[in-house]
């Protein structure tokens, strides 16, 4: 199984572009997720979408839309990319239950200039 | 020694030594706890998890333990090795239907021969 797959790994977007970040999981997980990390920084919640058909804010949501397009896949778009948007993008995926590990893909390394 | 950072505490042990990594939460009304290791370059891994209705849970080489009271969490590793080096993070379950996972800020863990 490839668990969580986000696409592209490496990106570099001039300020004022846009791009989608892919995600797709194939463990049927009803809950995805996206998060940044900043270097040397934690890790910090976007959107999440509990199920199929709902996404929700989280704590850094500014700048960026969302959508579950189906139960595999979760995008994330960001409609004019900024320099404060350089960062890590984690996509990660979780069991029907609330009580159950996250599983994260490897990261997409994004870089705005 | 422990020291904060501009960014990331870091926790500076011997090989062989116990390392206890700590972690507070905000919400008393969150549910479910997990600790996740973090490699350089690479997403968040499992390490353990635990529900709010435990106090200690055991693993291999490695204890969660749970204060409600305080709403503070620690992750106990024994005999520690340099391949525990990595950035530790604590995760809790927050929110409506309890599927919005919020990373806490994380700590370093440096472990020399």
């Amino acid at each position: 199984n490839a668990g969580v797959t986000q696409t592209p790994k490496f990106q570099v977007l001039k300020t004022g572009q846009s791009m989608t970040l892919q995600c797709a999981q194939d463990m049927n997980h009803n809950s995805m997720y996206w998060y940044r990390q900043d270097p040397g920084m934690g890790l910090r919640l976007i959107y999440y979408s509990a199920s199929e058909g709902t996404t929700d804010k989280g704590e850094v949501p500014n700048g960026y839309n969302v959508s579950r397009l189906n139960k595999r896949e979760f995008s994330l778009r960001l409609e004019s990319a900024a320099p404060s948007q350089t960062s890590v993008y984690f996509c990660a995926s979780r069991g029907l239950i609330g009580y159950a590990e996250a599983f994260f893909g490897q990261g997409t390394r994004l870089t705005v200039v | 020694g422990e020291s904060v950072g501009l960014h990331l505490p870091t926790l500076s042990v011997q090989e062989g030594d116990n390392s206890i990594i700590n972690c507070a939460y905000s919400n008393s009304a969150s549910d479910y706890f997990i600790w996740y290791k973090q490699e350089s370059g690479k997403g968040p891994q499992f390490i353990i998890d635990i529900r709010s209705n435990m106090d200690k849970r055991q693993g291999q080489r490695v204890t969660v333990l749970l204060n409600k009271t305080v709403k503070h969490l620690s992750l106990q590793i024994a005999a520690t090795q340099p391949g525990d080096s990595a950035v530790y993070f604590c995760a809790e379950n927050r929110g409506t239907g309890f599927q919005k996972l919020v990373f806490g800020t994380g700590t370093r863990l440096l472990v020399s021969p």
